[in-house]
């Protein structure tokens, strides 16, 4: 079954960190770019991260630089967001997601994990 | 970051058609593209329908339709369906520090 799987989300206060975790099956997880997507409560979708399909390529939101880590590990097939520093405002359930074409990293995103939640409490 | 601004709201009736717009500068739609579109339903993950500005996936209805001009991209939904009723968001690559945005949303509403 061709799925992506997150996990690792919680409730975490300022200033610590986290790491998601998102699982993929079904498919050559080796040829895929991905990207991390995120939506706090009620709100639209804000572009966070991309690792080219090696990983030897990474980009990120100016909202996020500096704090957040995207990385992959291929022999495994799964996708990592090292979240550092968290403020309030990076509450928001995340999603991983592949891009539609191996080797292209912008050609739209065709398969969406379930999301995992995080929320930034003290 | 920049982030590409779509209506908050379009409604209509069943059978008829509606258009969303998206606008954003010549740094990302004028630029190129790499305009695509999603659906979501409430409490699901995005849904791709329209890629490369007019670019439909497999299985998606011919109902649903992607146009640009300058720095406007659009998305044409024909012939409403109740099952249509979800937010629509726009997303374009960005020649920026920031290269990959996302519209503002639209709720699209099956009167």
């Amino acid at each position: 079954q061709v799925q992506l799987v997150e996990s690792g989300g919680g409730v975490v206060p300022p200033g610590r960190s986290l790491r998601l975790s998102c699982a993929a099956s079904g498919f050559t997880f080796s040829n895929s770019a991905l990207h991390w997507v995120r939506q706090a409560p009620g709100k639209g979708l804000e572009w966070v991260a991309l690792i080219s399909y090696d990983g030897s390529n990474t980009y990120y939101a100016d909202s996020v630089k500096g704090r957040f880590t995207i990385s992959r590990d291929n022999s495994k097939s799964t996708l990592y967001l090292q979240l550092s520093r968290l403020r309030h405002e990076d509450t928001a359930v995340y999603y991983c997601a592949r891009v539609r074409v191996e080797n292209v990293y912008y050609s739209g995103l065709d398969l969406w994990g379930q999301g995992t939640t995080v929320t930034v409490s003290s | 970051q920049s982030t590409l601004t779509q209506p908050a709201s379009v409604s209509a009736s069943p059978g008829q058609s509606i258009t969303i717009s998206c606008t954003g500068t010549s740094s990302d739609i004028g630029d190129h593209n790499y305009v695509s579109w999603y659906q979501q339903h409430p409490s699901t993950a995005p849904k791709l329908i329209i890629y490369e500005v007019s670019n439909r996936p497999s299985g998606v209805p011919d109902r649903f339709s992607g146009s640009k001009s300058g720095n406007t991209a659009s998305l044409t939904i024909s012939g409403l369906q109740a099952e249509d009723e979800a937010d629509y968001f726009c997303n374009s690559y960005a020649s920026s520090s920031t290269p990959y945005v996302f519209g503002t949303g639209t709720k699209v509403t099956v009167l």
